[in-house]
């Protein structure tokens, strides 16, 4: 089945700088990778996804890159603020069924003032 | 993007009773509802998934008699925690989507709903 590695766990930035965080997955027959946001108590947000037809996909601060060669994937977010600070779940849906989606273990980012 | 409503967000009920959790999609047809179960700090725990109309497949080590998901339209999914535990204390979220997701569809998730067991 589908394995989704997310790294790192944590990340600490300051305000304006960037956030790269990174993903791998397994199965070659993925084409489907979303980004989602939860901040705490609260259900996670789709920030973000990208289908393997295109490498990159951006949206204001935020951008998704795909190596579908490499089979990762990676979250920018440009300029951050501290609003940003969250956790962050990368995920891809498993092989033989795409109706769900395998999360990563998640990353804590931290943007400092 | 879409809506998932989830009710209610936050619950406390005695030890050996049951409690219903519902989802709903508000501005689309789900076809398919998933049920996680979060643990501080850690990642989702997909329990089941529910197509409407038929019986949700569960996960591998999660109790179907426990936890009863029913799918009956296709805007409702309800989670029920019978007997309920004071482990059985947790975030539950609920998603949703209108098709596979390599055919282009998206899944969504609701708000979360925190259960505590006394």
């Amino acid at each position: 089945g589908e394995n989704v590695e997310q790294h790192p766990s944590t990340l600490s930035v300051q305000e304006g700088d960037s956030a790269v965080i990174k993903c791998t997955y397994s199965d070659s027959a993925s084409n489907y990778f979303p980004w989602y946001k939860q901040e705490l108590g609260k259900g996670p947000q789709l920030i973000i996804d990208i289908r393997s037809n295109v490498g990159e996909k951006k949206d204001q601060r935020i951008a998704v890159t795909l190596n579908k060669t490499a089979k990762h994937f990676s979250l920018h977010i440009t300029e951050t603020q501290p609003e940003d600070s969250a956790v962050y779940f990368c995920a891809a849906p498993p092989q033989g069924g795409s109706e769900k989606l395998v999360f990563g273990k998640g990353t804590k980012l931290t943007v400092n003032p | 993007g879409a809506v998932v409503s989830q009710h209610p967000s936050w619950v406390i009920c005695k030890s050996g009773t049951s409690v219903k959790i519902e989802c709903r999609s508000l501005d689309f047809q789900a076809t398919t509802m998933f049920w996680y179960r979060q643990f501080p700090k850690q990642s989702l725990m997909l329990m089941a998934t529910s197509n409407e109309g038929s019986k949700a497949t569960y996960e591998q080590g999660v109790e179907k008699d426990k936890f009863l998901i029913n799918h009956a339209s296709l805007t409702l999914s309800t989670l029920t925690v019978t007997s309920a535990h004071p482990e059985d204390s947790s975030f539950y979220i609920c998603s949703a989507s209108s098709g596979f997701v390599n055919s282009g569809n998206t899944i969504y998730f609701g708000e979360g709903s925190w259960l505590t067991v006394v």
